[in-house]
Formats: structure tokens, sequence, C-alpha cells
């Protein structure tokens, strides 16, 4: 399966500024998709990356609060815009290569935002 | 909205004892289902998975889970569990159409006892 490779892994942040996430994955991939895992509670699907075309939020995300790039079929990267101290998670990229349909994800990237 | 619920949040268990995580989902259609684990420190990791055919599968270090259909269930169990078991196990469900995204239940971290 794909190895995925996340950037920072973690870092703390001043309310106010934004942060960009990268995501590098060691194959070409059919899809990629952003999860949020806040403190105590499950994965949240942000939403999934579309190569060369905008992408496609879940209910309560939005694109200029989560901006998300996927110029490629193996690089990602997600911003927290405008963080505040309710953005402190842990955020995860993750794809599916082609016919696995098997869900791979990267190690994570912990934003504390203070 | 599609949900997978978890019922058990945390659980306890002294090493050797037996196993069950429940899981259920509301979805009427056709879904791929997964458990996923994460030790402690560690990134996601698949456990095991259902596709199609036999309703029970196995998955790694002595994992197995069996579907039934009726009742909407992915129960996750294991005879004998040992200390290193100790991790946050999550329930996953992929729809097999549409957006094919991947809904996670809340997870239940297990804690085994030497």
């Amino acid at each position: 399966s794909a190895v995925i490779s996340q950037k920072p892994s973690r870092d703390i942040c001043q309310r106010g500024t934004s942060l960009t996430i990268q995501c590098q994955v060691d194959s070409q991939v059919t899809m990629m998709f952003w999860y949020r895992q806040q403190p105590g509670q499950s994965l949240t699907l942000i939403a999934t990356a579309n190569q060369g075309s905008e992408a496609t939020y879940e209910s309560g995300f939005v694109i200029d609060k989560f901006p998300i790039s996927r110029p490629n079929l193996t690089f990602s990267t997600l911003t927290v815009s405008n963080m505040s101290p309710e953005d402190s998670s842990i955020y995860l990229c993750s794809a599916t290569g082609s016919g696995a349909n098997v869900l791979t994800f990267g190690a994570g990237s912990r934003l504390t935002v203070l | 909205a599609q949900s997978v619920s978890q019922h058990n949040h945390h659980v306890i268990l002294s090493e050797a004892a037996s196993l069950e995580l429940g899981c259920n989902y509301s979805y009427g259609g056709t879904v791929n289902l997964f458990w996923y684990v994460q030790y402690p420190g560690q990134h996601l990791q698949l456990l095991l998975k259902y596709f199609s055919g036999d309703p029970l599968v196995k998955g790694i270090k002595g994992f197995e889970a069996e579907f039934i259909k009726s009742k909407f269930s992915f129960n996750l169990r294991k005879p004998s569990v040992q200390w290193s078991d100790t991790a946050e196990y999550f329930c996953a469900v992929r729809h097999v159409s549409g957006t094919y995204k991947y809904i996670f239940g809340t997870g239940t971290r297990l804690k085994v006892l030497a």
C-alpha cells in the first residue's frame, strides 16, 4: 500500500495565523482525503482533494477556512486559515490507490493553537 | 445521515480475556467495512476489511470480525488479548457508490492489563 508522508508533524501556532500542511504519497493514488481528529473524538472527514479541481467539502467545512490543493496524483496541501484554539487537532491525510479500496493514512499533523 | 456507532468507548481487559467490540452502521446500500487500529504513538493501520463473500473475516494479529447484514453490524473479536493490543480501534464504513467516502466510528480505547 502507499506510504504517506505529512509535514509538519506538529506545530504550535498563534491565534489568527494560518498553517499549511503538506501530504506526499509515494505512488499515484486515486483519491485523497483530509480528516480531522479532535482530542477524544473520532475522525471527521473535512474534504476530498480532487486533482486539478476544487476540493469537495463536507458539511460544516468551507473552502475559505480549509483551502485544499491537489496539483497532481501524489501531492496535496491543507491550509487551516485564521486559526483559533478550536482548530487544535490532529489533521490526517489519507489516500486510496487504484482498485485497492483501502484507505491508508499518514502519521498526522498535530496542531496546537494558542 | 449515515453514521457509524461504536458502543464501547473505553474497555479494560486482563491479558487472555476475550474481546468483542461492537460496530453498527446506518446505511441501507452496499458497503465495505473496515476496522482500523491506532497503537500509542503510531498512525492508523488497517486491521481487517470486508468487501464481499464470507461474512467472517480474519485480520492481522488474531483479530476477526463478522458482518451481519440484517443487524447492520461488524463486530470485532479476539479470543485472547495481549498487552500489546492496547490501542484505539476504529470501525469504518465505505459506501460502494456515489462519493465513496469513508465514515468512521467514535473509536474504542482498549487497555489490556498485563
